[in-house]
């Protein structure tokens, strides 16, 4: 089945600098990459994602590329503020949605 | 438009017994997925409804079942519950099936098994 590594697995940053979260994934088939934010008690919101027939995809501060050949995607957030803070995850979805372990960022007033 | 709404939002029980979770999807949508969350294997799929079918689903044991209703809501059971059962159960809707369309989480069911 699909698995889909995420790193790293905790990420700390200065307000204001970017942050870039990565993940790979397995099966050639997936064709669809959300990234969610879960904030704590509540569950993960989507916040963007990306389709296997585009490279990259941007929405104000947050962009995702996709390289289709290496079977990786990344999340990069830029100008970070303090309500970035959360536990991001990404996903791959082929036949079923496989998500990543998340990553932890913290957003340093 | 309201969200997707779960029910009930924590829930204590033993051993042994058994538990249904309810989930309402937004309004239009026809696709509920399941999902259980925990701290040690992270966020895992369960299984996908759409138009009251299964259409998909993951590796957990046949104690693990739902349903969907033709307004679209959806339950979970779990029978003979264990204690690694103890997760947030999250409930996910889209418009259409998960993979061609954006899935809205719910704010999950904290499930604990003592």
């Amino acid at each position: 089945g699909e698995n889909v590594e995420q790193h790293p697995s905790t990420l700390s940053v200065q307000e204001g600098d970017s942050a870039v979260i990565k993940c790979t994934y397995s099966d050639s088939a997936s064709n669809y990459f959300p990234w969610y934010k879960q904030e704590l008690g509540k569950g993960p919101q989507l916040i963007i994602d990306i389709r296997s027939n585009v490279g990259e995809k941007k929405d104000q501060r947050i962009a995702v590329t996709l390289n289709k050949t290496a079977k990786h995607f990344s999340l990069h957030i830029t100008e970070t503020q303090p309500e970035d803070s959360a536990v991001y995850f990404c996903a791959a979805k082929g036949q079923k949605v496989t998500f990543g372990t998340g990553t932890k960022l913290q957003v340093i007033p | 438009k309201a969200g997707v709404t779960q029910t009930p939002r924590y829930l204590i029980k033993t051993r042994g017994q058994q538990v249904t979770l309810s989930c309402s999807p937004i309004s239009g949508h026809r696709s509920v997925s399941w999902y259980q969350q925990t701290p040690g294997q992270g966020l895992q799929f369960l299984f996908e409804y759409f138009s009251e079918t299964q259409r998909n689903k993951g590796n957990f044991p046949g104690r693990f079942s739902g349903r969907q209703f033709s307004n679209s809501r959806s339950e979970m059971n779990v029978s003979t519950l264990e204690l690694g059962d103890s997760a947030l159960y999250l409930c996910a809707s889209s418009l259409g099936w998960q993979g061609a369309h954006e899935q809205y989480f719910g704010p999950g069911t904290r499930l604990t098994v003592t």
